[in-house]
């Protein structure tokens, strides 16, 4: 199954706010509410940041924000800090019972 | 809370069988989905397979002929076997809970090299 799709990198600056898309298809993405979003630092196991599409865990800052539109979902961090610099992963249900994440987007805090 | 912990050897030869066992702490693996998760080295991360308390499965179709899921709910472990493993099979292999659509807690992971 082919990869979700989002941006290789972003960036941005300290205080500023950036958005990750992720691209799937009405078979994953678009087709359920069930896309979530993962931060993964260097060496760590991934967390947890947003559950279907929009919720975040207790203990995740608000300044994590996710939302859909039709095939693509997206992740916004308002009020960019050094410590949010790290890997990004979305994942989806699909419609195969199975699930499939995208290929990562690396965050830059200038 | 919840606590999860990979286990297996950390080099396998090709060819042969990868096995892997996910230990569940703090929590009982009855009534949850259990998954495998992995990461080369360097890039993103590809979703397995899951197993249910009830022993049903359902696996990534790209290495659907090559997976095993099973659990041992009176141990609170959950395993997982790829055979036929090549060097594309290195990655760190993560367990985790999977509710709907989201994973959480991961373990830590552990490294599997796959090399004679």
């Amino acid at each position: 199954q082919s990869a979700l799709t989002q941006p290789a990198s972003v960036s941005g600056s300290p205080g500023q706010s950036i958005t990750i898309s992720c691209t799937g298809t009405s078979s994953d993405v678009g087709g359920y509410n069930y896309v979530s979003w993962y931060q993964q630092h260097p060496g760590k196991a991934p967390k947890l940041m947003i559950y279907d599409v929009s919720n975040r865990p207790s203990g995740v800052s608000n300044r994590f924000s996710g939302s859909k539109s039709g095939n693509t979902a997206s992740l916004t961090i308002s009020g960019l800090q050094a410590e949010d610099e790290a890997d990004y992963y979305c994942s989806s249900y699909t419609s195969s019972s199975t699930q499939k994440f995208g290929g990562g987007t690396k965050l830059t805090v200038l | 809370q919840v606590q999860l912990q990979e286990s297996g050897p950390g080099l396998v030869k090709p060819s042969e069988t990868l096995s892997l066992t996910c230990t569940v702490s703090g929590g009982s693996i009855s009534s949850y989905y259990w998954s495998w998760i992995r990461q080369p080295a360097g890039k993103g991360l590809e979703w397995i397979g899951r197993i249910y308390t009830s022993g049903s499965t359902n696996y990534n179709p790209s290495l659907k002929s090559r997976v095993t899921m099973s659990v041992d709910t009176s141990k609170n472990q959950f395993s997982l076997k790829l055979s036929s493993v090549t060097a594309a099979d290195t990655a760190v292999y993560y367990c985790a809970t999977e509710g709907l659509g989201w994973f959480d807690p991961w373990g830590q992971g552990t490294l599997v090299t796959v090399s004679s």
